[in-house]
């Protein structure tokens, strides 16, 4: 296993499309996060998820925005009727919840654009 | 006030420098602090955790934790170039959920 996947790395897309990310975590780890990064700050926790089931979601997911773990596997994020404002790097990662410490392994992230 | 404070930067070092990288949080009840590396257009890279007060040492890197002062640090020795990068401070506020500062860019030079 060579830690957290995100795909696509980079979108392009026209303002009121769609989009979806995917996330692959590490495979025994059982959270995964999602966090929105823009340019000049650090990353922000957009929601999470242990096994298949969605915990926590932060006020700043709109309700254009929906993530998915339907296995317990790997996760999507959607982005309804995108708007400028969302342009920005979505980040993925993965924890093992019965591990001590605050381990949490990131991807590569997906860079949203939106024209 | 924000959760996590940290300097931006850009922080400009000689190559062998000592850095020293701070941040200061808000709440005394957080445990857990970590460190991550990024470089640009790059996801974050765990660089060191800790739990409560204390210092915990990794290579030419040095994580502190000063919970009395809220007041973290990471120190790195012998910088290199391959160390210019920026670095987040982040905390877990629950559930290894993290708040993050802003980061600082640190550029070492030849």
């Amino acid at each position: 296993d060579t830690g957290v996947s995100q795909n696509p790395r980079h979108k392009i897309t026209k303002r009121g499309q769609n989009v979806t990310f995917r996330c692959d975590p590490i495979s025994e780890h059982n959270r995964l996060y999602w966090y929105r990064q823009t340019l000049g700050q650090g990353p922000e926790f957009l929601t999470y998820f242990q096994n298949e089931a969605q915990l926590e979601k932060s006020r700043l997911l709109s309700d254009r925005f929906s993530a998915e773990r339907p296995k317990g596997s790997f996760s999507t994020l959607e982005i309804q009727r995108t708007e400028q404002g969302d342009s920005a790097m979505y980040l993925c990662a993965s924890s093992h919840r019965d591990r001590g410490g605050s381990e949490a392994f990131f991807g590569q992230g997906t860079r949203l654009t939106v024209v | 006030q924000k959760e996590v404070e940290q300097d931006p930067g850009p922080l400009s070092v000689p190559e062998g420098a000592i850095v020293s990288l701070n941040c200061t949080y808000s709440n005394s009840a957080f445990q857990y602090f970590m460190w991550y590396r990024q470089y640009s257009r790059k996801g974050p890279e765990l660089l060191m955790y800790t739990y409560s007060s204390g210092n915990k040492e990794d290579g030419r890197f040095t994580a502190q934790v000063d919970k009395s002062s809220k007041y973290i640090s990471l120190f790195i020795r012998d910088s290199q170039p391959s160390d210019s990068a920026t670095y987040l401070c982040a905390i877990d506020t629950g559930f290894q959920k993290l708040v993050f500062g802003t980061g600082t860019r640190l550029l070492v030079s030849p």
